[in-house]
């Protein structure tokens, strides 16, 4: 069967630090993976998808960029982080439909 | 553009008592549609999803949605509410086909059940 993993599940960052979140999956080859952040009190909002190692879109511009350096590995990360960098960021993965991972909690204080 | 529209941000209901979570969606042709369910500080899971086969989608634990093509609408319905179903429910929207998927979800709706 098919899971996925990501780390961290809860970070703190001060403001201007580098991030860099993991997110793996198993049992599957070849995966589309995508990146979202649900920020308090709103829905969830694709940041990054891949279709393939080293293949990265980007659906929205930002202080973060995403890379996938392996099939089944997708890391997002950040050089500096914004105040409105915290949220929880969700990672999933498709077959016919996709399916998330248990997420990272940040909060950038 | 597809979009979403989750009515209430947060429905209320009795233990026992019919649960309606309400979405409409905005697609120029018919889409697929999902509901996932997100208890606190966890992944979404998948209630349900329909792809064009019946209109009337049975999920899991206890949840259907009726796909309503004249109404834009999939709502969500339960007969009988339990109290492990408060949790926060998205609904979300997709093209059609088996290549690369984008979901755009709506801003949820959480579901309070009370004893």
């Amino acid at each position: 069967s098919q899971t996925i993993h990501q780390w961290p599940a809860t970070l703190v960052q001060p403001v201007g630090s580098p991030l860099s979140l993991e997110c793996t999956v198993e049992g599957t080859s070849n995966p589309n993976l995508y990146w979202y952040r649900q920020a308090a009190g709103r829905g969830l909002q694709l940041l990054f998808y891949s279709v393939g190692i080293g293949q990265i879109s980007s659906e929205v511009p930002q202080n973060l960029s995403a890379s996938r350096p392996q099939d089944r590995q997708f890391i997002l990360s950040s050089k500096k982080l914004l105040l409105s960098d915290s949220g929880f960021y969700l990672c999933a993965w498709r077959r016919n439909e996709q399916f998330f991972g248990p997420g990272t909690r940040l909060t950038v204080l | 553009a597809q979009s979403v529209t989750q009515l209430g941000s947060h429905v209320s209901v009795s233990e026992g008592a019919l649960v309606l979570l309400r979405c409409n969606y905005s697609s120029s042709v018919p889409p697929y549609l999902f509901w996932y369910v997100q208890y606190p500080n966890q992944g979404l899971q998948l209630l349900l999803k329909y792809t064009s086969a019946a209109t009337l989608v049975k999920g899991i634990n206890g949840f259907e949605a009726e796909f309503k093509k004249s109404e834009t609408s999939f709502h969500l319905t339960k007969p009988s509410a339990h109290m492990s179903d408060a949790a926060e429910y998205f609904c979300a929207v997709s093209d059609r086909g088996t290549g690369f998927q984008k979901l755009v979800f709506g801003t949820g709706t959480r579901l309070l059940v009370s004893p």
